[in-house]
């Protein structure tokens, strides 16, 4: 089982550039959650998708930010023409069902991103 | 608006000693309040969870303390080891929505051997 794969580990990008985050989830798990970590601030739901499905993109910025789960392959997390806010660690998470359930749900590595 | 107040910022403790960190929420609809334990370059992983009709979760050395009228609940962590230093974020979900998580801040703990 080797959990929730993200990549890149690191993205560097130049501002008005694209950035893709891809996440990988668990073996079995149909449910992905993005999350953004701004420095020194906790984390910040932005999306929550099943397989070809967004339920909930209230956290999502309306502008520049897109998600997508589809069939086959992992979600990717797309930010066109980054800005230096965007610079964060993206962090996805993903569960077997809808929700946290008891034991919360399983967060990958993150990718964390520089725009410069 | 912060939902999930956490303090402190930092904290340091020696070796042995015990690691307090407070959390304080102001939405009542919230029915969950896991705590997750994060490492440089790592991402959150849960320590320990509490549902609000319990006043007390235990696992190991870790301690969830939860006071549903003050709307407030602490991790505690005994005997703290230099192997505890990280972030510990809490975090609340809403009762409304079985899936979203708000955040504290995180307190950076450092326990020095």
């Amino acid at each position: 089982n080797a959990g929730v794969m993200q990549n890149p580990r690191h993205l560097v990008r130049r501002r008005g550039q694209e950035a893709r985050l891809r996440c990988s989830p668990m073996k079995g798990h149909s449910h992905v959650y993005w999350y953004r970590q701004l420095p020194e601030e906790g984390l910040k739901f932005m999306v929550y998708l099943q397989k070809e499905n967004i339920i909930d993109e209230s956290g999502m910025p309306k502008e520049r930010f897109s998600a997508e789960f589809p069939k086959e392959g992992p979600s990717i997390l797309r930010i066109q023409q980054v800005v230096r806010g965007d610079s964060a660690a993206y962090f996805c998470a993903s569960s077997p069902e809808s929700g946290t359930r008891d034991y919360g749900y399983t967060f990958g590595s993150g990718t964390r991103l520089t725009v410069v | 608006q912060q939902q999930v107040k956490q303090s402190p910022q930092s904290l340091i403790v020696q070796k042995g000693g015990i690691s307090i960190i407070n959390c304080a929420y102001e939405n009542t609809a919230f029915d969950y309040f896991p705590w997750y334990q994060q490492f440089p370059g790592k991402g959150p992983a849960l320590l320990i969870a509490i549902r609000p009709d319990v006043s007390e979760k235990k696992e190991g050395r870790f301690t969830i303390s939860f006071n549903k009228s003050a709307k407030q609940f602490s991790l505690h962590i005994m005997d703290s080891q230099p192997g505890d230093s990280a972030t510990y974020f809490c975090a609340a979900r809403s009762g409304g929505s079985n899936y979203k998580l708000t955040f504290g801040k995180g307190t950076l703990l450092t326990v020095n051997p």
